[in-house]
């Protein structure tokens, strides 16, 4: 069955990057774009961005200029998101989700990691 | 970007009544050349990971309850629980994945049981 594993929480100084791994197991790991979405604790949803793992094409939100990056190991089947020059309000759950359109298209997301808690604290 | 707005923010129904939840966009989700509705919804309880549960605004994903039911066109959708359950308690968005980057989400909607 599909899955998303995603890293352990981590918790950062301001002005740190973070960087949450996200491991795929039971399907076509080059198949499928992945996306990543954040929930800020009492807020909703935000879409970050997504990767194409078989081009390592990217696409980021503009919410975060130059500060997103997305990035994939093919060998281990997993996809990498780092998060740089952190904030307070970049406090959040950061999740995983894979894109239910093989290669690409617009469409919802059918699979998510459990999610990584991110704490940015002085 | 296109806006996505919810309503109510939240709600409180009774065990096996009706749960009515409203989302609307600020451009139209309607693709003329499939006719599709580019609209998702999806379930968000504590401590798990957001589920999907309809997409192409009325199509329930498998192993989703049939008390789940997705409507509407264009602009206007809703997402009904025909007969509320205990495990129904959640937070409940709609996504837009008609233009993207980026893909946007509701504010999302609280329903609890009265």
């Amino acid at each position: 069955q599909v899955q998303l594993v995603q890293s352990g929480a981590e918790v950062k100084k301001p002005g740190a990057s973070v960087k949450v791994s996200c491991k795929a197991s039971g399907y076509t790991f080059t198949g499928y774009y992945i996306h990543w979405v954040r929930q800020a604790p009492g807020q909703g949803l935000e879409w970050m961005g997504w990767i194409n793992p078989n081009s390592d094409g990217t696409n980021y939100s503009q919410k975060f200029p130059g500060r997103v990056t997305i990035t994939r190991d093919t060998s281990m089947s997993t996809v990498y998101m780092e998060l740089s020059s952190l904030i307070s309000d970049d406090t959040a759950v950061y999740y995983c989700a894979r894109d239910s359109c093989s290669h690409g298209g617009t469409c919802p997301f059918d699979h998510w990691g459990q999610g990584t808690l991110v704490t940015v604290s002085s | 970007d296109i806006v996505m707005t919810q309503s109510p923010d939240s709600l409180a129904v009774s065990l096996g009544e009706r749960a009515t939840i409203n989302c609307k966009s600020s451009q139209s989700l309607l693709y003329s050349a499939n006719n599709k509705n580019y609209l998702a919804w999806y379930q968000l309880k504590p401590g798990q990971p957001p589920k999907l549960l309809i997409y192409w605004a009325s199509a329930r994903e498998p192993g989703v309850p049939d008390r789940f039911r997705g409507s509407g066109s264009g602009t206007d959708f809703t997402l009904t629980i025909s007969s509320l359950q205990a495990e129904d308690v959640a937070v409940y968005y709609c996504q837009q994945y008609y233009d993207t980057p980026p893909y946007t989400f509701g504010q999302g909607t609280k329903v609890e049981i009265k």
